[in-house]
């Protein structure tokens, strides 16, 4: 099994509301990421968790709070957000190779 | 920090082409990945390469990791309409977990 899996698909929130992203991933991998993509750029890493940890912020604004519950979720908390935020939220997991990317959620803040 | 570029940018051929496009870097990678995406999805990992010099097959596609460790290539043969996408290379230098990506090439294919 090399899937990871995102939930929800597509979120629309407001500027005052909290809300969260989900990932799984159940193939044993010690690292998963959040990257942030928007139209036709690469993804640009926001957070590295290794072995549960936090090892990786890239200097992301404290509005994106992310949270590792155990070995095979991760989440990304989302509070007071600006419309700049709208973009595709990409979760992905590796062993140290070859990442593995979830779906996506697409996030548009109005 | 480390950069990728990648070439080209965008690419139109016919179908039944072949389709080249590289990554290169000022720093030394320990492994190199290609992607490809599709609108509203999440990459695909099509090849890994974790040693300089390893030529890699996975179907029609061939990637390379070169000997100096600063670059790799993709190949496409025989393109099909559904190749049609952004393919991204993508390295690790090995010293964590950080992932760093080229901008990308868009591939267009007319049937």
């Amino acid at each position: 099994d090399t899937e990871v899996t995102q939930t929800p698909k597509h979120l629309v929130m407001g500027m005052t509301n909290k809300k969260s992203l989900k990932c799984e991933q159940h193939m044993g991998h010690r690292a998963m990421y959040w990257y942030k993509q928007k139209a036709k750029k690469p993804p640009e890493l926001m957070f590295v968790y290794s072995y549960e940890k936090l090892s990786i912020n890239e200097s992301v604004p404290s509005r994106f709070s992310p949270e590792c519950p155990n070995s095979s979720l991760l989440n990304l908390h989302l509070h007071a957000l600006q419309p700049e935020d709208s973009a595709l939220y990409l979760c992905a997991s590796s062993q140290g190779g070859g990442a593995f990317f979830g779906p996506g959620t697409r996030l548009t803040v109005l | 920090g480390q950069q990728l570029n990648q070439s080209p940018q965008s690419m139109f051929i016919q179908e039944g082409e072949d389709v080249s496009m590289n990554c290169t870097s000022s720093s030394i990678f320990n492994t190199w990945l290609w992607y490809k995406q599709d609108p509203g999805e999440g990459p695909v990992l099509l090849i890994a390469l974790y040693k300089a010099g390893e030529l890699t097959s996975n179907g029609r596609l061939t990637a390379q990791f070169g000997i100096t460790r600063k670059d790799s290539f993709l190949n496409i043969s025989a393109s099909i309409p559904s190749d049609v996408g952004i393919y991204f290379c993508a390295g690790h230098t090995g010293s964590n977990y950080k992932l760093t990506f080229g901008k990308g090439t868009l591939l267009t294919v007319n049937p």
